[in-house]
């Protein structure tokens, strides 16, 4: 199994641009699950999906973040528009509701200057 | 959501056993105990979970007080390798596991 996957991998944008970040969980898995990990905050739950339908998304900073699954491979972050302060290492995390074990991707290092 | 507290950071010798502690007063009957790991420059691993009985499995040993309020992870024969950031994390009936700061294991060669 080729694990989660994430793409970009790095991201630099200029403030003001649309970023979005992509995630391919693992087949088979239906808990889908968004993290932002910064210095000063340390690992933050952004939202996750269950069965591709978004259960708990309190963890969402503000409006400018979306996220949508619009099937059980595939899942979009997007922040429209950016700010530095949302420079961080982003992950996605899968995992099976009958073992619960979350699965993390490599990570997308987002710079916005 | 249930905390739990951990050592900011820990030092150990390569090749000897580790034991991080974590406590967790107001841990509920129906939470589990989960530890994740972090090794640098990527994302956070699972080690191990329980509920009240000790456990055990490739990576490690979860040793739970008979009270569950606090926790110990094992690690056997710590390798230069396990040098991350260990994360003990109570979690719920819900899939949603909230991550806290972790200890810093440094591994001594």
């Amino acid at each position: 199994d080729a694990g989660v996957i994430q793409s970009p991998r790095h991201e630099v944008t200029e403030m003001g641009q649309e970023v979005t970040l992509r995630c391919k969980p693992i087949s088979g898995h239906n808990s889908l699950f968004w993290y932002r990990q910064t210095m000063m905050r340390g690992l933050e739950l952004l939202i996750y999906f269950n069965n591709n339908v978004p259960i708990d998304d309190s963890g969402m900073p503000e409006d400018r973040f979306s996220a949508k699954m619009p099937n059980a491979s595939f899942s979009t972050l997007k922040i429209q528009p950016s700010e530095p302060r949302d420079s961080a290492v982003y992950f996605c995390a899968s995992s099976k509701t009958s073992t619960y074990e979350q699965y993390f991707g490599p990570g997308t290092r987002l710079t916005v200057t | 959501d249930a905390k739990t507290t951990q050592p900011n950071s820990m030092e150990s010798n390569e090749e000897e056993p580790v034991h991080l502690p974590c406590n967790h007063s107001t841990i509920s009957g129906t939470d589990y105990i989960h530890w994740y790991r972090q090794l640098p420059s990527q994302g956070p691993e699972y080690v191990i979970h329980g509920l009240t009985s000790n456990v055990n499995n490739r990576m490690a040993s979860l040793a739970i007080a008979e009270d569950r309020k606090s926790s110990t992870l094992i690690l056997h024969r710590a390798t230069l390798r396990d040098a991350a950031v260990y994360y003990c994390i109570l979690r719920g009936r819900d899939d949603k596991i909230i991550f806290g700061k972790g200890t810093r294991l440094h591994i001594l060669p």
